[in-house]
């Protein structure tokens, strides 16, 4: 099992609609939680960092469900500019500075 | 502020020549990472230095191997390059256990035929 598991996708939208992907974790003692977004060919950039109570920025909201080992990132009113991978990131135990990301789940939204 | 820069940003090899992606940073990481991204497989960690003069394995490590100069560059060495390493890898830093935030290179595209 990997260590960090994404539903690749596609997911296809049409604009203005909410949309959630989910990524599981196999360690337990895993410690922090990360959002990636990645542009075609380019570099990933931090989204959001997931914190256990839940945090808002804007249009997403990351959530952590430490019990059943998965985070999630949900899109409101989606807009086109938001197509794009979206990487789960999960720390290693014992803050070792290890980072491990998921294989990434991409968006599409239609106009 | 140029952040985090990688050398070369395209590179073609072929089977068995060896080379050295460069990586240096000027934003205080202590620590720095080197991954490699395949399509449909995300990012995969390759190795990592936690901190100045330590260097640890990834998960895909074979191949390759890791000099951590000093704290501003973390290279990355092919000895003998093989077709299978064909890929986009990103160098990146964070500043460790200040923040989560990992700031990539824009990574260097590696061919090998």
């Amino acid at each position: 099992r990997k260590e960090v598991e994404q539903d690749p996708g596609p997911f296809n939208v049409p604009e203005g609609a909410t949309v959630a992907f989910n990524c599981t974790y196999s360690n337990s003692a895993s410690q922090s939680f990360f959002w990636y977004r990645q542009d075609c060919r380019k570099e990933p950039k931090l989204l959001m960092s997931v914190y256990s109570s839940g945090n808002e920025d804007g249009r997403f909201t990351a959530q952590l469900n430490r019990a059943s080992q998965y985070i999630s990132l949900l899109i409101r009113d989606s807009k086109l500019s938001d197509s794009a991978t979206y990487l789960c990131v999960v720390t290693a135990p014992s803050n070792t500075g290890k980072l491990i990301f998921g294989q990434g789940t991409t968006l599409q939204v239609k106009p | 502020n140029a952040g985090v820069t990688q050398t070369p940003k395209f590179q073609v090899l072929k089977t068995g020549q060896s080379m050295t992606l460069q990586c240096a940073q000027d934003m205080n990481h202590n620590s720095m990472y080197w991954y490699r991204q395949d399509p449909g497989m995300g990012l995969r960690l390759i190795y990592y230095s936690a901190s100045e003069g330590t260097t640890d394995k990834g998960e895909v490590p074979n191949g390759y191997n890791v000099s951590r100069l000093n704290k501003r560059e973390f290279s990355l060495r092919l000895e003998s390059a093989a077709p299978s390493q064909t890929s986009v890898y990103f160098c990146a830093g964070r500043w460790v256990p200040n923040t989560g935030e990992l700031f990539f290179g824009e990574g260097s595209r590696l061919t090998v035929l």
